[in-house]
């Protein structure tokens, strides 16, 4: 198994560009996250899904769409970048809700926005 | 206020020493996670715990739920320990963490 993937590793926007973070897994995991983390501040919940066709709003999800069409991908899209969304990004799966399961971790998507 | 909190901050320990992490949250929660951040970047689960204490190999974690406090400790610490350890709580109320700032350790040899 390849685990939890994400690609692109870097990408450096300029200011007001759209992209999309992709992340995949082939666990069959119904939970999927994508996470935030700045220096100084802990890890932080953007948006998550349960399930397919099933998202919902984290912590910060101002600047950011998702969308889980089928179980194993569940991209992540910025539709007109600020230099404020210049962070590290993590998606994460588990089979269980948080609370009752290990989290997976992809390898992360290093994001700059000029 | 973080609902989260960790201390130290930062630990630098000599090879071979016992390594106490703390975590303390102020809401209830339904678990509580323990994750390791290599220096390369990526997470790795390490426990999860509700109740009482777990042990994987040189690592053990206890929790204390009345107290709102867990430790994560090392038992004769290598410099391949050398990460950082973040604790994340899950509320009883939803299904998102909330993660504190993290513990940057470093073993020397």
């Amino acid at each position: 198994n390849a685990g939890v993937t994400q690609t692109p590793k870097f990408q450096v926007l300029k200011t007001g560009q759209s992209m999309t973070l992709q992340c995949a897994q082939d666990m069959n995991h119904e939970y999927m996250s994508w996470y935030r983390q700045d220096p100084g501040m802990g890890l932080r919940l953007i948006h998550y899904s349960v399930g397919a066709g099933i998202t919902d709003q984290g912590e910060v999800p101002n600047g950011y769409n998702v969308s889980r069409s089928t179980t194993e991908d569940f991209p992540l899209r910025l539709l007109s970048a600020a230099p404020s969304q210049t962070s590290v990004y993590f998606c994460a799966s588990s089979r269980d809700i948080p609370g009752f399961g290990t989290q997976y971790f992809g390898p992360g998507t290093r994001l700059l926005v000029l | 206020k973080n609902e989260v909190e960790q201390s130290p901050q930062n630990l630098t320990a000599q090879e071979g020493e016992f390594i106490t992490i703390n975590c303390s949250y102020s809401v209830g929660i339904s678990a509580l996670h323990w994750l390791q951040q290599h220096p390369g970047g990526g997470i790795v689960s390490l426990f999860m715990l509700s109740s009482g204490k777990k042990k994987h190999g040189r690592l053990i974690a206890t929790i204390n739920i009345q107290e709102k406090h867990s430790s994560l400790h090392i038992t004769a610490s290598h410099p391949r320990d050398s990460a950082v350890y973040i604790c994340a709580v899950v509320r009883n109320t939803g299904n998102q963490f909330y993660f504190g700032t993290g513990t940057s350790l470093t073993v020397i040899p």
